[in-house]
């Protein structure tokens, strides 16, 4: 298993582009997520999705869209990126929406908004 | 909303001494307690879990966990750190009922001196 994967791994934008960080997870788990890191912040929770074609906000969702056509992916949208979403964003699934179950994540995806 | 709390931002400890991470959580319902490690330029992986029963939690890499209901508190230690322990540290905490909401701390840096 490849597990969690995430695409690109660096990306440079500039104000008002946009652009799609992609997710896939071979596991065939239920719940994926969207963190992003910011420094003394720890991860702060963008959108989950608990099945394809079910999606929530989370903490942090303004400037953000996604969609879950299918258990394996999970593409986080960046709508007209700005400097504030510069960040490490990280991908994430578990076995079911259960907050017993152990969080797998993506090696993550490290966006510089200029 | 659950407030976690890690006090240590840094910490530095000698090869081969113990270490103890601090955690303190803010709900008064029943929680899921786990830490997550960091390494560089990686996604997080689990250390270990409390979900029930023994307040004492083994998990990889040499390090146990105990979870203190009076006090709040999941306080990672290690009897004997190494070189290779070097990480990010990360506390998250999930509300029984409450669906795959994670809480995270800001985490604390732990680096091993030679």
């Amino acid at each position: 298993n490849a597990g969690v994967t995430q695409t690109p791994k660096f990306q440079v934008l500039k104000t008002g582009q946009s652009m799609t960080l992609q997710c896939a997870q071979d596991m065939n788990h239920e719940y994926m997520s969207w963190y992003r890191q910011d420094p003394g912040m720890g991860l702060r929770l963008i959108h989950y999705s608990v099945g394809a074609g079910i999606t929530d906000q989370g903490e942090v969702p303004n400037g953000y869209n996604v969609s879950r056509s299918t258990t394996e992916d999970f593409p986080l949208r960046l709508l007209s990126a700005a400097p504030s979403q510069t960040s490490v964003y990280f991908c994430a699934s578990s076995p079911r929406d259960r907050g017993t179950e152990t969080q797998y994540f993506g090696p993550g995806t490290r966006l510089l908004v200029l | 909303a659950q407030s976690v709390t890690q006090l240590d931002s840094q910490v530095p400890v000698f090869e081969e001494a113990p270490v103890e991470l601090r955690c303190n959580y803010s709900s008064s319902v029943s929680v899921y307690l786990f830490w997550y490690v960091q390494y560089p330029n990686q996604g997080l992986q689990l250390l270990l879990k409390y979900l029930s029963g023994s307040t004492l939690v083994k998990g990889i890499n040499g390090f146990e966990a105990e979870f203190n209901k009076s006090q709040t508190s999941f306080h990672l230690r290690k009897p004997s750190v190494h070189i290779s322990d070097t990480a990010e540290y990360f506390c998250a905490v999930s509300e029984a009922g409450g669906g795959n909401q994670f809480y995270f701390g800001t985490g604390t840096s732990l680096t091993v001196i030679p």
